[in-house]
Order: C-alpha cells, then sequence, then structure tokens
C-alpha cells in the first residue's frame, strides 16, 4: 500500500460548490503539506501543518481552508470552487528534520477541474 | 525571494547517453535541495537529497552535486535508458521550513 494516499484521484465539479480534499500517511510523519500544480507555474505550496495543533499559509493560501484531523490525516477544503482553481493537487509529508532533513514525499495527486 | 530555474525545459537524448540536467537557485542560504520525478499524470517521486553541508549524493546510476557559492546543482544520469523518460523537479527548502520552492522541470525523453 501507498504511504501517502490522496483521494478522490479525479474530481470536476461546478463553480461555487465545496469540495474537500483528503490525503492520509502511514509513514508517521508529523508534517503535511498541500501543494497545486498548474501548467507553466510548477508546484506551489498552499498550506502546511508541523503537527495537529499547527497550521500554516504557504504561497497561494487565499480561497482555502484545511484541516489536520489527526496526525495522519490533512484534508484540503475549497470553500467555493472557481474555474482558475482547476489544477493537480498533492499532498506531502516529512519527518522531522532531525536526520531527515526534511526529505519529502509525495502522494499520487488529485486533478480537480472547476466548470 | 528564492527563485529556482531550470534549463533546458526539454531534452531528448539517445539511449545510453550520460546526461546532465541543471538546476539553478538565487539565494544561496539554503537548508536542502531535492530532486524528483515525476511521471506524467503522477505523483513526485524523491530522487536524492542534498544537505547544504554537502556537495554530493550518489544514487545507483544518479548523481546530484551542489555548489552553494555558484547556485548551481546538476543531476548527473549515466548510460540514460527510455524508462528514466519523465520531468524532473528540482527544490529548494530555505530555511528548514518545509516551504519547498520548485523549479519548472526539465522533461526529458530518451529514446531507444
Amino acid at each position: 500500500d501507498a504511504d501517502v494516499t490522496q483521494t478522490p484521484r479525479n474530481r470536476i465539479t461546478k463553480t461555487g460548490k465545496r469540495i474537500m480534499l483528503e490525503c492520509s500517511q502511514t509513514k508517521g510523519h508529523d508534517r503535511m503539506y498541500w501543494y497545486r500544480q498548474d501548467p507553466g507555474l510548477g508546484l506551489r505550496l498552499i498550506y502546511y501543518s508541523f503537527d495537529v495543533k499547527d497550521i500554516n499559509k504557504g504561497e497561494i493560501s487565499d480561497g482555502y481552508s484545511v484541516s489536520r484531523q489527526a496526525q495522519a490525516k490533512f484534508s484540503l477544503s475549497l470553500e467555493s470552487a472557481i474555474p482558475n482553481q482547476t489544477a493537480l493537487y498533492f499532498c506531502a509529508t516529512s519527518d522531522r528534520p532531525f536526520g531527515s532533513y526534511n526529505e519529502q514525499f509525495f502522494g499520487p495527486g488529485t486533478r480537480l477541474t472547476v466548470l | 525571494k528564492q527563485e529556482v530555474t531550470q534549463i533546458p525545459a526539454a531534452l531528448s537524448v539517445p539511449e545510453g547517453e550520460n546526461l546532465v540536467l541543471n538546476c539553478s537557485f538565487t539565494d544561496s542560504a539554503i537548508y536542502n535541495l531535492q530532486w524528483f520525478r515525476q511521471d506524467p499524470g503522477k505523483g513526485l517521486t524523491s530522487l536524492l537529497l542534498i544537505q547544504s553541508s554537502q556537495r554530493e549524493q550518489t544514487s545507483g546510476r544518479l548523481n546530484a552535486s551542489l555548489d552553494k557559492s555558484s547556485g548551481r546543482s546538476t543531476l548527473y544520469i549515466a548510460a540514460s535508458q527510455p524508462g528514466d523518460s519523465a520531468t524532473y523537479l528540482c527544490a529548494i527548502d530555505s530555511g528548514n521550513t518545509g516551504k519547498l520552492i520548485f523549479g519548472q522541470g526539465t522533461t526529458l525523453q530518451v529514446k531507444p
């Protein structure tokens, strides 16, 4: 089984709908991240969390919210989806830096299309 | 603000060739640099991580180097194979925050 899983893998929705993307990990890592990937813009960080009680905004957090339900689960929500949020979304995890130097491991991605 | 650039954007080589992918960055104060591979429609696979204090890392046919003073990293792939065809991304963690800054990637095609 994959260490970092994302659900759903593909989603098509309409403008204005609320969408939740879920990420689960079995690596036992404390740190979790959400990125989006757009053609020509690369990957950009949306939110990150260093533990259950720690949530931080990334480079492009507007229009998104997150919830860290447990060490292993980190969800990304689009409260009211808009077409320019159409992208490939990735969840990633990393262990505490000591000994691992923050090496990040990525999930398979969720392809989201907002019509 | 850290900026990461990868040139060229695309590269096509015949099978068996040794090749070098380039990554440059604007701020030498980095915590680590990570190279990833991305297959079409798939997630990112971590290939190599170079700590700030290191000059290179090796894994099989892959060798990554880091020169902070010049703001450059290279990924060397020896004896390329068609299965190496993918997009290669470099990313930098500037301050032990886990906030990776990615380059745009180099898409490699290895022809049989």
